[in-house]
């Protein structure tokens, strides 16, 4: 079964515009951590977000927030104020558990397209 | 922040001959690290838990034989491709995490495999 999903395999955005990413999530496990990954045409994963399932505020880095609705699953990815640079292919992942021996698992993925 | 370092980035290789990749952690210690596998426009695939000190633990559908880890040290994992052919021609990346350090997993730069 499916346990990370993205349901927008595409997003175009005016550049200076906010975006939501959006991701759910299925896991049984209490203790789970969220991720959000930026993948550029170079192939390399650049961290973005994280949010720690016991955590109580939302997760903020700079121009990344993550919208964390507990109770829905979901995991949505804001980026306020987009720039060209901004156009990649964003994953959500989950790890079960807290261990450094658990995994991540990789949402499909958005590809995100930002226009001058 | 924590660097993972993945060599080569880029492999050409002839069908039946085999490519060793390596995943260094350059500042941290990482008992273990993961290895995924990623075809054109699609999404991170798991395909190993690579241990140090031990066997790794392979995802289903993953062939062990044909797919060699080696942990060998808390620094460094090796993933060997024998005996290639064509339809192992992937991008291939690793990622790692900080033992001391319960959150986001840090991701080496890949490696694009072609067989030819």
């Amino acid at each position: 079964a499916q346990k990370i999903t993205q349901t927008q395999p595409g997003m175009f955005v005016q550049e200076k515009e906010a975006v939501t990413l959006d991701c759910t999530y299925d896991t049984s496990d209490p203790s789970y951590g969220l991720f959000w990954y930026k993948q550029p045409s170079s192939g390399e994963m650049i961290f973005l977000i994280y949010q720690g399932s016991y955590d109580q505020q939302n997760a903020t880095e700079g121009r990344y927030s993550l919208n964390f609705q507990k109770a829905r699953k979901s995991a949505n990815l804001v980026i306020s104020a987009s720039q060209l640079g901004d156009s990649a292919m964003y994953f959500c992942a989950m790890r079960e558990g807290y261990s450094s021996a658990s995994k991540i698992i990789f949402g499909s993925g958005t590809r995100l397209s930002i226009r001058p | 922040g924590a660097v993972v370092s993945q060599h080569p980035s880029r492999v050409i290789c002839k069908s039946g001959t085999s490519v060793k990749i390596e995943c260094r952690s350059l500042d941290f210690q990482a008992t273990t690290m993961f290895w995924y596998r990623q075809f054109p426009k699609q999404s991170l695939m798991l395909m190993a838990t690579s241990n140090e000190g031990s066997k790794a633990t392979y995802e289903q559908g993953v062939e062990k034989d044909k797919f060699l880890i080696n942990h060998a040290s808390l620094t460094l994992s090796t993933l060997t491709v024998t005996s290639a052919h064509p339809e192992d021609s992937s991008f291939y990346i690793c990622s790692a995490r900080d033992d001391s350090i319960n959150t986001e997993a840090f991701f080496g730069q890949g490696t694009r495999l072609t067989v030819v």
